[in-house]
């Protein structure tokens, strides 16, 4: 069963601008986990923050965790046309199985 | 470089015909897995293997087998695909060994199934 549901579902922003997508799951977790799928092609692991932070970055992106609203959010800063591409959250409860959240589509505009 | 293969990137098959899709690994990962993600939508897990033992979801169709000759390779067998079956199935590894939590997954391309 589905954890993680995306907010928004579609995004669409000009080049330079910041994105921002956010993430809500519903159980307690080990961490959790943003993968961008580019159309048509596999998942590739971003980033992952456990329980136990509150907030992580790797180049243009900054992950936070709030395991008390259960919640967290991605956000891509000096957005790019490259950064185009579905984004999923996706949890960890228990030893290593994912389950993924919906997804958010995210349109850079040159 | 070592990556997660899967082939074909796209396969076209009849109603009710069997169908196999690859996937082969030089990542060594102990840990392999198969989702099915329809359009607009995440992706679920059908089974994975850890090792050589199975794992199936509970609602994964019977429909739906999978096969891991060895550490390398893994493979789906749809044996009587139906039009709802056509979607992009995934294929993944992740390493549980010399402990390792095995949290992050490698994905390969993926293959497109369409049933005609």
């Amino acid at each position: 069963s589905q954890q993680g549901e995306e907010d928004p579902q579609a995004l669409s922003i000009q080049e330079g601008e910041n994105a921002t997508m956010n993430c809500s799951y519903k159980t307690s977790i080990n961490n959790l986990q943003w993968y961008r799928q580019n159309s048509g092609r596999g998942l590739v692991h971003l980033i992952l923050i456990r329980s136990n932070e509150r907030e992580k970055h790797s180049g243009r992106l900054r992950v936070t965790l709030d395991t008390s609203k259960k919640s967290s959010s991605l956000l891509i800063t000096a957005s790019r046309a490259a950064d185009t591409a579905s984004y999923f959250c996706a949890t960890v409860a228990g030893s290593y199985q994912l389950t993924f959240g919906k997804g958010t589509k995210l349109s850079v505009i040159p | 470089d070592a990556m997660v293969i899967q082939n074909p990137r796209y396969q076209v098959t009849q109603f009710g015909k069997p169908v196999t899709l690859s996937c082969s690994q030089t990542l060594n990962h102990n840990v392999m897995y198969w989702y099915q993600q329809k359009s607009s939508q995440a992706p679920k897990l059908l089974f994975h293997y850890y090792d050589k033992d199975f794992n199936n979801e509970a609602d994964t169709p019977d429909n739906f087998q999978s096969r891991r000759p060895n550490t390398s390779f893994c493979f789906l067998d749809i044996r009587s695909p139906g039009l709802g079956d056509a979607a992009m199935y995934l294929c993944a590894t992740s390493d549980t060994t010399s402990g390792r939590l095995g949290e992050t997954q490698y994905f390969g391309p993926g293959t497109r199934l369409l049933v005609l």
